[in-house]
């Protein structure tokens, strides 16, 4: 059974350029939610994707959109790239289960480095 | 913003010792996570508890969840060399899939 798998591993871009990063769910799980890892901190929840649309979001700017496919996977999308969107970009992917919360599980990461 | 504050930000003990770490959070939640993560990579979840429950055990760990001092804790036994990593509390407030807010973590290092 496959857990959370994401790509591309690691992502070197220029400022002002666009970014893709892509992650396909634990098999089962229908939720992806994308955070972002500075160096040195916890994870900031970027948005959540369920049934296709986005469920919820963090306290990020437009640049930063997403897309969940009919098979759950997803793609989290940056544009007009900064030096401060340099981070760890992590996918997580659960179930939704009426009337309880499922944990989430974490996929490897994407570790992007805007210069 | 982040949700929590873990103390210590770091912790350093010889292998075999227990090893603790505190999570203080601020607003009333759902569910409280525990999380491993080593060497800037993927998150590993360890244990759940949930705002109904004071204490959960898993192998060698143990949470306490405190939701009148909104706190837990989390006990690590007999370390091993293999525990060194960062260590994450995170919040949800709701039901479902709800959104995560972590706190910036401890740093565990288990010296032989």
């Amino acid at each position: 059974d496959a857990g959370v798998t994401q790509s591309p591993t690691h992502l070197i871009k220029t400022r002002g350029q666009q970014v893709t990063l892509r992650c396909s769910p634990k098999s089962g799980h229908d939720t992806v939610s994308w955070y972002q890892q500075a160096l040195g901190q916890g994870p900031q929840f970027i948005f959540q994707y369920y049934e296709e649309e986005e469920r919820q979001r963090g306290n990020f700017p437009d640049r930063f959109s997403g897309h969940q496919f009919p098979n759950y996977s997803s793609e989290l999308n940056v544009n007009a790239l900064l030096l401060g969107d340099s981070a760890l970009y992590l996918c997580a992917s659960s179930l939704v289960l009426p009337g309880r919360t499922d944990t989430q599980y974490f996929g490897p990461g994407t570790r992007l480095t805007v210069l | 913003s982040q949700q929590g504050e873990e103390d210590p930000q770091a912790l350093s003990i010889q292998e075999g010792e227990n090893a603790t770490m505190n999570c203080s959070y601020k607003t009333s939640i759902n569910n409280l996570q525990w999380y491993r993560q080593n060497s800037g990579r993927g998150l590993v979840h360890l244990i759940l508890i949930r705002s109904n429950e004071r204490e959960k055990h898993s192998g060698r760990l143990r949470v306490t969840l405190d939701t009148s001092k909104k706190s837990s804790s989390l006990l690590i036994t007999a370390s091993r060399a293999a525990d060194t990593a960062s260590y994450f509390c995170a919040t949800d407030s709701g039901w479902g899939a709800q959104k995560l807010v972590f706190g910036q973590g401890t740093r565990l290092t288990i010296n032989p």
